[in-house]
């Protein structure tokens, strides 16, 4: 399938592994976060979102931190499985109120067996 | 099942020659979005759309045009004066507010 991004920032983990991906983000009246799994030559999946009134938040296998101080933002994965292997983009909404989404450049997770 | 439908898969482009990107959602989302995604970068707004009949410009714009007559359907066209136009078109939907954006599965265009 095409490639999602060539030059991408990895992540290597072992299949089992817990990952961490972070994000730093560029505007501090951002309210709003997404985390995106993208698979090659496919659109952007929805994993999880926070917003800013939150710190932290679990899925299934995922959680989202949030550090508002530093701007950053983090998801982790847990028992990371060969499927999980992606390009993940996190996004800001800006703080404008109209959902208006800007995304990082992502990061490529490569799980090996 | 729901979801946002993307075609075609692959467009090609001739020289001057204006090209027009599907995407339907049966979702029942207010807002509409078009993306567009370069090797080794995120997604940039092209265009957006929180109701019918209304859309404003997003991060860039030029050379592309939108129409939003119905709910479910935000098409895209890719004007000749869009002079670097090969890329992956990303149209995605979601209920107005701070909602996920949900995508569909996008529509490579090359210049033939």
């Amino acid at each position: 399938g095409e490639s999602v991004g060539l030059h991408l920032p990895t992540l290597s983990v072992q299949e089992g592994d817990n990952s961490i991906i972070n994000c730093a983000y560029s505007n501090s009246a951002s309210d709003y976060f997404i985390w995106y799994k993208q698979e090659s030559g496919k659109g952007p999946q929805f994993i999880i979102d926070i917003r800013s009134n939150m710190d932290k938040r679990q899925g299934q296998r995922v959680t989202v931190l949030l550090n508002k101080t530093v701007k950053h933002l983090s998801l982790q994965i847990a028992a990371t499985q060969p499927g999980d292997s992606a390009v993940y983009f996190c996004a800001e909404n800006g703080g404008g109120g109209y959902n208006k989404l800007i995304f990082g450049a992502g990061t490529r997770l490569a799980v090996h067996p | 099942d729901g979801g946002i439908t993307q075609s075609p898969k692959y467009l090609f482009r001739k020289e001057g020659q204006n090209v027009t990107l599907s995407c339907e959602q049966n979702l029942n989302h207010d807002a509409m979005y078009w993306y567009r995604q370069d090797p080794g970068q995120g997604l940039r707004l092209i265009y957006y759309s929180q109701i019918v009949n209304d859309f404003q410009k997003g991060d860039i714009a030029e050379g592309y045009s939108v129409s939003r007559e119905k709910k479910e359907s935000f098409p895209l066209t890719v004007t000749s004066a869009q002079k670097n136009p090969t890329a992956f078109y990303l149209c995605a939907s979601s209920y107005r507010g701070n909602q996920p954006q949900h995508f569909g599965d996008g529509t490579r265009l090359s210049i033939l």
